[in-house]
């Protein structure tokens, strides 16, 4: 089964902090990606990778930059974070090229909240 | 403005009736839709799929119908059953699976 891991669960920071989410999976994927999830809005793509250091920006980018230094890991990095990044954060995976079926894997969500 | 929408963000039926979800999409270049299930506290998992060249995907209980020239999609559950509550999310993509658009999601109770 493909695990993708998200480094916390929950986190509270207060405006202004730098914030580094992680997020690990383990089936070799060559996409990842960031979205955030709100009530009403649905799941919004913020950043996505193709490959290793890889990176585009998905329908919501601002505020946020991302780091894929190995294949495996995908980090979102929130430079100083403001009360409006307050969400869900979900990190997924896939396969690319001929196995791509479009299914996205995703991590269980790091809820972030901003004081 | 968002390209996928789904407009009950709730749905309430009796175990083992039928539930309809529906979802509707604005971009004509969509060719291919998912359905995602979310529990509380866990990411969404995928449920079922279906490409432009098709207008039913059936996996057991569960049926995606597609209506291109209406830009609308359903799920059908039959017979529901109460482990299927959940947040069900549609998703829209262009064929190269490049982006995909999510809906708002609808907020399925299935009750006992």
């Amino acid at each position: 089964d493909v695990k993708v891991t998200q480094s916390s669960r929950y986190l509270v920071k207060r405006t202004g902090e730098k914030v580094f989410l992680e997020c690990v999976q383990d089936m070799d994927h060559e996409n990842m990606f960031w979205y955030r999830q709100d009530p009403g809005l649905g799941l919004r793509l913020i950043y996505f990778s193709y490959d290793v250091k890889m990176k585009e920006k998905g329908d919501i980018p601002e505020g946020y930059s991302v780091s894929r230094e190995k294949k495996e890991r995908f980090s979102l990095i929130l430079e100083s974070a403001s009360t409006n990044q307050t969400s869900m954060y979900l990190c997924a995976s896939r396969v690319s090229g001929h196995l791509n079926t479009g299914e996205l894997f995703f991590g269980e969500g790091s809820r972030l909240t901003v004081l | 403005d968002q390209q996928v929408k789904q407009n009950s963000p709730s749905l309430s039926v009796q175990e083992g009736r039928i539930s309809i979800l529906n979802c509707d999409y604005t971009n004509s270049m969509f060719d291919y839709f998912l359905w995602y299930k979310k529990y509380p506290a866990e990411g969404p998992t995928f449920l079922i799929s279906i490409s432009s060249i098709k207008d039913k995907n059936e996996d057991g209980r569960f049926t995606v119908f597609l209506n291109k020239s209406a830009k609308h999609l359903s799920l059908h559950i039959v017979p529901s059953q109460p482990g299927d509550s959940a947040v069900y999310f549609c998703a829209a993509s262009s064929y190269n699976f490049n982006k995909f658009y999510f809906g708002s999601g609808t907020k399925l109770n299935v009750k006992p």
